[in-house]
């Protein structure tokens, strides 16, 4: 069974620009979950999806982050513009469905570094 | 906030020993999940307890869990250099919410 993809696997940017990163997770699983973790911390939720609905989005920075699920499949999570504050690893996990028995699958992670 | 908290924060131990690591959380859960994470790498699901549930094996780990105290513990018994990672705890309510982690190295 192949894994949650992400890519790219590392960026780097200057404050101020754009960046987009893509997730592809396990096939069937209908709950996706993108995740900031700041350098020696948990990892953050950003975003819950159900299918392609938004079921958490309460600790996303709505100002400068967005993400979507077209067709419930793929996600892209995007910052603009971005600030140093954002360099982190963004992880993105997949579950069958949400509840009480879920396991989360996560990917490798993309790691920003905004100078 | 996060909600669960791992302690200690960092331990070394020689190969072959247990480790033991504690999470502390605030409120109530519906379960509480410990995952494993490499250096550089994603997360890794090691074992998850339902919140009416005390103890769980899987391998080489133990996990248990005192609601009435609102802590957890995971014990990985005799010990390999490939164990070397941060493990963190994530407690789930209505959403899920990790710790900072607890950083462990196995020395050789």
């Amino acid at each position: 069974e192949a894994g949650v993809a992400q890519s790219p696997r590392y960026k780097i940017i200057e404050k101020r620009q754009s960046v987009a990163f893509w997730c592809n997770p396990i096939s069937g699983h209908a709950t996706l979950y993108w995740y900031q973790q700041i350098l020696g911390q948990g990892p953050k939720l950003l975003i819950q999806f159900q299918n392609n609905g938004v079921v958490d989005d309460s600790q996303l920075p709505k100002d400068r982050f967005s993400a979507e699920r077209l067709k419930g499949v793929d996600s892209t999570l995007k910052i603009q513009p971005a600030k140093l504050e954002d360099s982190a690893v963004y992880l993105c996990a997949s579950s069958l469905a949400p509840g009480t028995g879920d396991t989360q699958y996560f990917g490798p992670g993309t790691r920003l570094t905004v100078l | 906030s996060q909600q669960g908290e791992e302690d200690p924060q960092a331990l070394s131990i020689q190969e072959g020993e247990n480790a033991t690591m504690n999470c502390s959380y605030k409120t109530s859960i519906n379960n509480l999940q410990w995952y494993r994470q490499n250096s550089g790498r994603g997360l890794v699901h090691l074992i998850l307890i339902r919140s009416n549930e005390r103890e769980k094996h899987s391998g080489r780990l133990r996990v248990t869990l005192d609601t009435s105290k609102k802590s957890s513990s995971l014990l990985i018994t005799a010990s390999r250099a490939a164990d070397t990672a941060s493990y963190f705890c994530a407690t789930r309510h209505d959403k899920i919410i990790f710790g900072k982690g607890t950083r462990l190295h196995i020395l050789p």
